[in-house]
């Protein structure tokens, strides 16, 4: 079975800061798909970046950015240039080939103005 | 477009009752998932499924979990003899196709149901 490991329950960054969420997993698979979510207070969970394992290079959005380290097992998460908007709950989620996503428990992100 | 809503919004039922929680899921998405999300928690997987058939329940945590999408599009999740621990938010998910592809199997979220027992 899959686990994903978010090991920061909470981060603060002042705006226009940076900030860097962790996330490990674990997984026999050696195909599979990595993301971060965000669930802002309405709840609704918004995919705000996603990873392919057999891809190398680090995926980006915009002031979204991911260090992706297979052989480590870990997915980390940078957001640039902070905004107030970006407060929120940050979910790493793993898929293999089963299509069910496999959650940690979540990064509280505030950014502080 | 329209993307994936859920009704209701909220619900508070008695211990021991019936419920029912509906998704729509997006236009022409033939992959739907239902997750659980307990307070303070990552959501947990429930069920997909690909067209009308679940292709996999293996997250239904007992027998008094089920869901139909008998049309390949609305699913319902029930919950028979709702217990306390039940209570958390169920979030249902859509993707284009399901299998292999990353991005037309990105799963997209609708807001959820706050299922609350009393």
């Amino acid at each position: 079975a899959q686990t994903v490991t978010q090991s920061q329950p909470e981060m603060s960054v002042q705006e226009a800061e940076t900030v860097t969420l962790s996330c490990t997993y674990d997984t026999s698979e050696n195909n599979y798909y990595l993301f971060w979510y965000k669930q802002p207070p309405s709840r609704q969970m918004i995919l705000v970046i996603r990873q392919e394992a057999y891809k190398q290079q680090n995926a980006t959005e915009n002031r979204f950015s991911v260090n992706f380290q297979k052989a480590a097992k870990s997915f980390s998460l940078k957001i640039s240039d902070s905004q107030l908007g970006d407060t929120a709950m940050y979910f790493c989620a793993f898929r293999a080939a089963g299509n069910k996503l496999t959650f940690g428990g979540g990064t509280r992100v505030l950014v502080k103005p | 477009g329209a993307g994936v809503s859920q009704t209701p919004s909220n619900k508070v039922t008695e211990k021991g009752k019936y419920v029912e929680l509906r998704c729509d899921p997006i236009s022409g998405h033939t992959a739907l998932y239902w997750y659980r999300q307990s307070l303070g928690q990552g959501p947990e997987f429930l069920i997909y499924f690909q067209g009308t058939g679940a292709a996999d329940d293996s997250g239904l945590p007992n027998d008094r979990f089920f869901a139909v999408r008998p049309e390949g599009s609305v699913s319902t999740l029930k919950i028979q003899r709702t217990e306390r621990g039940d209570s958390a938010v169920y979030l249902c998910a859509s993707s284009l196709t399901s299998g292999g592809s990353s991005s037309t199997d990105t799963q997209y979220f609708g807001p959820g149901t706050r299922l609350t027992v009393l």
